[in-house]
């Protein structure tokens, strides 16, 4: 079965410092996976993607992530912490296709990103 | 801009009621979802739809169901509001590989 796990409920960091988020996943077939951030009291917005194309997938804002198979992890770094980046951040992998076809999403516990000034 | 709206941002209901949330997305999209958020759990599955009147349940089910008439339109409907259904309910639309998410209803159950 698929899933994710994100290694940290909170991190903080200091502004012009780099961030890690950490993410590790299980999946029974090479997955697709997912960064999602989520701004307060704003709805959830994609950040990233891997869908098997390159390993190293650059996203919005100045994020990018890194897909390891051989150590089942999708880290999201951002080389230099803007006071904008806080935010809960989700990773989230695609489980396989429902008997309509469809795909679900399964979503980690998510990362609350504190970043000081 | 691939817009997704709900009805309300913010709902307070006694123990009991019946409640409708709404949620329309201006995309065309087959696929619509209704996510409940709770801090420390992410965001879990309670209902999708693949096309206008077609479901499927998610994850957590019980206790809600859902109503998909029209195309852009997916409502969620709690039969008998309990207070352990007070959470953030989050409504998304899309297609493989991309969901869009809508600013979420806070509701509280009294």
């Amino acid at each position: 079965a698929q899933s994710v796990t994100q290694l940290d409920s909170h991190v903080s960091v200091s502004e012009g410092t780099p961030v890690l988020l950490r993410c590790n996943y299980s999946s029974s077939y090479s997955p697709s996976l997912f960064w999602y951030v989520q701004h307060p009291n704003k709805g959830l917005q994609l950040l990233l993607k891997y869908t098997s194309a390159a390993t190293l997938v650059k996203g919005i804002n100045g994020f990018e992530a890194e897909f390891k198979k051989s150590e089942t992890s999708f880290h999201l770094t951002k080389p230099s912490a803007h006071m904008s980046d806080a935010a809960e951040y989700f990773c989230v992998v695609r489980g396989p296709p429902t008997t309509s076809g469809t795909y679900k999403y399964i979503f980690g516990t998510g990362t609350r990103l504190k970043v000081l000034a | 801009d691939v817009k997704v709206t709900q009805s309300s941002r913010y709902l307070v209901k006694r123990t009991g009621e019946k409640v409708f949330l709404e949620c329309v997305q201006d995309m065309d999209h087959e696929n619509m979802f209704w996510y409940r958020q709770d801090p420390g759990l992410g965001l879990r599955l309670i209902y999708f739809s693949y096309d206008v009147k077609m479901k499927e349940k998610g994850d957590i089910p019980e206790g809600y169901s859902v109503s998909r008439e029209k195309k852009e339109r997916f409502s969620l409907i709690l039969e008998s509001a309990s207070t352990n259904q007070t959470s953030m309910y989050l409504c998304a639309s899309g297609s493989l590989n991309e969901q869009y998410f809508g600013p979420g209803t806070r509701l509280t159950v009294t």
